[in-house]
């Protein structure tokens, strides 16, 4: 079946540094990639995603690519803020499929 | 507009009573989702409904849940005889309709004594 693994957390950074969370999928076929964020007291929002290979999806300074041969889709920031404080959700959908199967999540913390 | 919510936001209940959890969608959005997120287990996918019928119910972790939709828009998760282990913040989420980014509302945490 398929499955999402996500580097263990959590994570702790100082303000501006370089933030590197690792995710690798298992699927059959060629599925969708995503990053959710879960900021303290709030819901999952999708922060970006990409829909096949080599595709890069970025969004608030987040980026992530789509590599197809290493089954990877490990999200960067270049220099993280406090108020990216939050746990951080790879997941996959299925090209037919509907549902979305996520990892285990990353807590990031962000210190001034 | 409005989000995806949930009601209650927490629940607190006695082992062996039923709980009812409701979720309204985004209107207009034709795909919902249930999912739960508890510490041993990450982010579990519990049930998926396209309209008012339910493709694909495989993560339902036994036959004390149960889900239904009506009216193609608000849906109800049923957990019967609950366990401790029934305990966990259950999401549910909407989209335009299956495979199309799905939003999340906030979450009911049920907590079973």
């Amino acid at each position: 079946g398929n499955s999402v693994t996500q580097m263990e957390g959590p994570v702790t950074l100082s303000e501006e540094a370089f933030l590197t969370i690792n995710c690798t999928y298992t699927a059959t076929g060629y599925p969708s990639l995503f990053w959710y964020v879960q900021y303290p007291g709030e819901g999952l929002q999708l922060l970006l995603k990409a829909t096949k290979a080599d595709d890069k999806g970025s969004n608030k300074g987040f980026e992530a690519t789509y590599r197809k041969e290493t089954t990877s889709f490990h999200l960067e920031k270049g220099s993280v803020q406090v108020s990216d404080s939050a746990v951080y959700f790879c997941a996959l959908r299925e090209t037919s499929g509907s549902r979305l199967t996520f990892g285990e999540g990353t807590q990031l913390t962000v210190n001034p | 507009g409005a989000g995806v919510s949930q009601s209650p936001s927490n629940k607190v209940t006695e082992k062996g009573k039923d709980v009812e959890l409701r979720c309204d969608p985004i209107s207009g959005h034709t795909a919902l989702y249930w999912y739960r997120q508890s510490l041993g287990q990450g982010l579990e996918f519990l049930i998926y409904f396209q309209g008012n019928s339910a493709p694909d119910k495989s993560g339902l972790p036994s036959d004390r849940f149960s889900a239904e939709r009506t009216g193609g828009s608000v849906s109800t998760l049923t957990i019967q005889r609950t366990q401790q282990e029934d305990s966990a913040v259950y999401l549910c989420a909407s989209s335009l309709k299956g495979g199309n980014e799905q939003f999340f509302g906030p979450g009911t945490r049920l907590t079973v004594l």
